[in-house]
């Protein structure tokens, strides 16, 4: 278990609806980062948030957006939804504003499968 | 964060040592080098984390030349349970920018009997 928790693990929705995606990151960290996993595909970095603050931002469609809340929780917002969404999203999370060093590493979650019909 | 480049997949048999080498040759000087494992549909798992020479932890060994423009992960006596895909992500703990957090293709690792 890597602290990080994800919820919903599942998610079927038809196509143009909206859905919430919602992490809570290792107690402590005040990174969260977000990435999305088609079948068979690498791992697509979307965005990263530190401390509440946008910090880094990956190929994240303008139909998606994100936040990190006060509580340090985050919520990932996919809108219009398209078939070619479908798959994994995963949050992970860090003590630090960055992904090296010791003490700093990046802790994924068990991920939320959305699959859009 | 630099850009890495790994093998695409690799095949062993239960009971050998494998070692998988990540090419990053334009790594930075404050820039780590963590290895990651993943098995399908779960999220990927911290193995170790290394800056420089040999780093070794329970299940891994890290070797890191001199250079750091390459790092070698090595797993002693697989399992069939090692079966997963190995990522390589080099980055600096102060820094994140752009898309740069993204990791690379990773290596199939298929452990036979």
């Amino acid at each position: 278990d890597s602290g990080v928790t994800q919820t919903p693990k599942h998610l079927i929705t038809a196509t143009g609806q909206r859905v919430t995606l919602r992490c809570s990151p290792r107690s402590g960290d005040l990174s969260v980062y977000w990435y999305q996993q088609s079948l068979d595909q690498g791992l697509q970095f979307l965005i990263q948030y530190y401390n509440g603050e946008e910090r880094a931002k990956g190929n994240i469609l303008e139909r998606f957006s994100a936040q990190q809340f006060p509580d340090l929780h985050s919520e990932l917002n996919l809108s219009s939804l398209e078939l070619g969404d479908s798959a994994l999203y995963f949050c992970a999370s860090s003590a630090g504003p960055g992904p090296g060093s010791s003490g700093n590493t990046i802790y994924f979650g068990e991920g939320s499968w959305l699959t859009v019909v | 964060l630099a850009k890495t480049t790994q093998p695409i997949s690799m095949d062993s048999y239960e009971g050998q040592e494998v070692n998988i080498t990540c090419s990053h040759n334009n790594i930075a000087t404050n820039d780590y080098i963590t290895w990651y494992q993943q098995f399908p549909s779960q999220g990927p798992r911290f193995i170790i984390q290394g800056y420089k020479t040999k780093v070794t932890n329970e299940v891994a060994s890290l070797f890191i030349p001199a250079d750091r423009k390459s790092s070698t992960l090595s797993l002693p006596r697989v399992s069939l349970s090692d079966t997963a895909v190995y990522y390589c992500l080099v980055g600096d703990r102060f820094k994140a920018a752009g898309n740069k957090l993204t990791f690379g293709g990773g290596t199939r690792v298929l452990v036979k009997p």
